[in-house]
C-alpha cells in the first residue's frame, strides 16, 4: 500500500549530538511537511516542501534545518538537540494539486538525554 | 502561524451517546479545514473536511459543521463506540498555500 514512512520509531539523541529523522513516501506526493508535536499538544508546522521548493515557517528554530533529496526522501536535521527538543515528529504528504488532504507518517519519537 | 483553537480539552461521553467537538479559528480567509483523529502514538488520521462554499459534510457517523460569520466549525460523532476514543485536532488551510494550521485538540473519552 502507499504510505508515508519515518524511520526510525524512536530516536535517543544526546543533548548537542545531532540527529537526523528521515521520511520517505510512495505517494508521488508533491509536497512534504514536517510537524513536531510535544506532549498533549497540537502538531505544529516546522516546514514544508513543495517539489524544491522549501518553505519555512517564521517561528522555526534555526536549529531544524531539511533536505528533500527527491520526491521520495524528506529529512529533519536537528543541529544540537536540546532538552525542548523532545517530542515526537511527524512527516505528512499532501498531493499539492487541489486535494488538501494530508497523509501522515507514524512518527518518529525523539528523546534527548 | 495561524490560530485555531478548541474550546474544549477534554469530553467524556456514554457509549452510544453522540458526541460534539468544537473548534474556533481566527483567519477569516481559511477556505479549507480538516477533522483528524489521533490515537495514541499514531500519527493523525483523516476523518472528514469541508470547505469553506458548504455549510454542512456528512461522512459516516460524522458530521462536519461550518459557520463562517462566527468562524467556528464543529464535529459531531453519532452513536460513539470506545474506539472513537482518542484526540481530536481541526486544521485549516487556505487554497493559495500549503500550510496546514493545528488546533489545541479535544481528548474524547467513552465509557462502555
Amino acid at each position: 500500500d502507499a504510505m508515508v514512512i519515518q524511520n526510525p520509531r524512536y530516536q535517543v539523541t544526546q543533548f548537542g549530538k545531532p540527529v537526523t529523522l528521515s521520511c520517505s513516501q510512495t505517494l508521488n506526493h508533491n509536497v512534504m511537511y514536517w510537524y513536531q508535536q510535544k506532549s498533549s499538544q497540537a502538531p505544529k508546522l516546522l516546514f514544508h516542501y513543495y517539489d524544491k521548493d522549501f518553505n519555512n515557517e517564521a517561528d522555526t528554530p534555526d536549529n531544524f534545518q531539511s533536505r528533500r533529496p527527491n520526491t521520495s526522501f524528506c529529512f529533519l536535521d536537528i543541529r544540537s538537540p536540546g532538552l525542548g527538543d523532545a517530542a515526537m515528529y511527524l512527516c505528512a504528504t499532501s498531493s499539492g494539486t487541489g486535494d488538501y488532504e494530508q497523509y501522515f507518517g507514524p512518527g518518529t519519537r525523539l528523546t534527548v538525554t | 502561524g495561524e490560530s485555531v483553537g478548541l474550546h474544549l480539552p477534554t469530553l467524556s461521553v456514554q457509549e452510544g451517546d453522540n458526541s460534539i467537538i468544537n473548534c474556533a479559528y481566527s483567519n477569516s480567509a481559511s477556505d479549507y479545514f480538516i477533522w483528524y483523529k489521533q490515537e495514541s502514538g499514531k500519527g493523525p488520521q483523516f476523518i472528514i473536511d469541508i470547505r469553506s462554499n458548504m455549510d454542512k459534510r456528512q461522512g459516516q457517523r460524522v458530521t462536519v459543521l461550518l459557520n463562517k460569520t462566527v468562524k467556528h466549525l464543529s464535529l459531531q460523532i453519532a452513536a460513539t463506540q470506545p474506539g472513537d476514543s482518542a484526540v481530536y485536532f481541526c486544521a485549516e488551510t487556505h487554497y493559495t498555500g500549503n500550510q496546514f494550521y493545528f488546533g489545541t485538540g479535544t481528548s474524547l473519552t467513552v465509557i462502555p
